[in-house]
């Protein structure tokens, strides 16, 4: 069964709303988290990972303040994508590292912002 | 250059074909290797992970070349069922993953 689940599992908003996006881990506790965004036909692309209990730490090109991350707990971070416009629209997921070789991926949210 | 570069693909084959992937990285400090297979609009799944002696699981093959910086995966008798994207992900330490572009294999009948 799945390890990691995020909430919600796609999403449909219109442009200048901010949406929340969540991951938890099911089985395990989590101190830290990744986020990614998936373009379509494009790779996976790390955008922030996020520690609990301390600021997130975001990748080259990530606006902090467009993309709030917060790790409130060892099994919840959140990804709220503040103001969302059209070129937000995209595949968001987070996984989840259980071990050193071992990491679990959310099934995904889709966004898409008209 | 990219850190991870994958075979560009598509790779379109008959069932029971073999085929192979290449991926290489530039990271000379990395530790961890994984191939991932995506369904489409799917999030990743772990194939299998990489390591230095080579390994095998039932018709995967994944083989790591560390000098070289260059992993390749090699699928046996292919079927319908392997139609995805792989991706070549490599990690420096747990959890933060670098992944190539993918490369999409067809498998037709």
């Amino acid at each position: 069964g799945a390890v990691v689940s995020q909430h919600p599992s796609w999403v449909i908003c219109k442009s200048g709303t901010s949406v929340k996006i969540e991951c938890r881990s099911l089985d395990f506790q989590a101190t830290t988290m990744f986020w990614y965004r998936q373009f379509p036909k494009q790779s996976l692309m790390l955008m922030a990972t996020s520690n609990e209990g301390s600021k997130a730490t975001y990748e080259q090109g990530v606006e902090k303040d467009k993309f709030l991350i917060n790790h409130a707990s060892l099994t919840l971070s959140t990804l709220t994508v503040t103001s969302a416009h059209p070129e937000d629209s995209s595949f968001y997921i987070c996984s989840a590292p259980r071990a050193r070789n071992e990491q679990f991926f959310g099934p995904g949210t889709r966004l898409t912002v008209l | 250059r990219k850190e991870v570069e994958q075979d560009p693909g598509p790779f379109n084959v008959p069932e029971g074909a073999t085929v192979a992937f290449n991926c290489t990285y530039s990271n000379s400090a990395s530790q961890s290797f994984f191939w991932y297979r995506q369904d489409c609009r799917k999030e990743p799944k772990l194939l299998m992970s990489v390591y230095s002696s080579g390994n095998e699981d039932g018709r995967f093959t994944a083989q790591l070349n560390r000098a070289s910086q260059y992993i390749s995966l090699l699928i046996r008798d292919s079927k319908l069922s392997d139609s995805a994207t792989y991706l070549c992900v490599v990690s420096p330490n747990a959890g933060k993953s670098t992944f190539g572009d993918g490369t999409t294999l067809t498998v037709k009948p």
